[in-house]
């Protein structure tokens, strides 16, 4: 069964100090492993797509990576407006996307 | 370029009711997706539509009924509303199998 698990489910940061947010997946047959960012009261708003294992992007202060079990969103000297709630997915055998529950992130000045 | 729209943003219902959300893209995608989110339990595919006259079921679908109106509109139906619907729903779109979904803003539903 595909599966995607989250970690941590929330996560205080002080603006600069850098972490990583996990995202651990089982699926057969990897199309796509995605993230996504939500505000509250927002619909996801599309981040990245990695598609291989030692596969990497970056857009400002993101970046994300892929092995073959997990992913990882690295945050480098967040800002408070990075704060949200950060969405991990992987495509389905129905074309669908397969959500975890997400990581909330806040970051304090 | 609106991208995904939906209507009603909130709507509040009684245990009975009946009413459809509405959910429109402008990016001449293929593909349309109902989701509903509820709090510690992510995102779920009530429904999908792969192309223009095709509908299947997601992980969710009891209760819920759709229509693929065209390429543009793809709606969503709760005949007897009741109170473990209430929920945020949120329609996407995209392109091709693997291409990236894009998301409305979300409908917010409670059922009393």
């Amino acid at each position: 069964e595909d599966q995607v698990t989250q970690s941590p489910e929330a996560l205080r940061l002080q603006e600069g100090e850098s972490s990583s947010l996990n995202c651990s997946y089982t699926v057969s047959g990897l199309r796509g492993l995605f993230w996504y960012r939500q505000d509250p009261g927002k619909g996801p708003e599309f981040l990245f797509t990695l598609y291989s294992a030692g596969e990497e992007k970056e857009k400002e202060r993101l970046k994300a990576t892929l092995t073959k079990k997990e992913s990882f969103l690295h945050i480098t000297a967040p800002k408070p407006e990075d704060s949200a709630t950060y969405l991990c997915a992987v495509r389905g055998s129905q074309g669908n996307l397969i959500f975890g529950k997400g990581t909330k992130l806040s970051v304090k000045p | 370029n609106a991208g995904v729209t939906q209507t009603p943003k909130f709507q509040v219902l009684k245990t009975g009711q009946s009413m459809t959300l509405q959910c429109a893209q402008d990016m001449n995608h293929n593909s349309m997706y109902w989701y509903r989110q509820d709090p510690g339990m992510g995102l779920r595919l009530i429904y999908y539509s792969a192309s223009e006259g095709t509908t299947d079921k997601g992980e969710v679908p009891n209760g819920y009924n759709v229509s693929r109106l065209n390429k543009r509109e793809f709606s969503l139906r709760l005949e007897s509303a009741a109170p473990s619907q209430t929920s945020v729903y949120f329609c996407a779109s995209r392109q091709g199998p693997e291409e990236t979904q894009y998301f409305g803003p979300g409908t917010r539903l409670l059922v009393l």
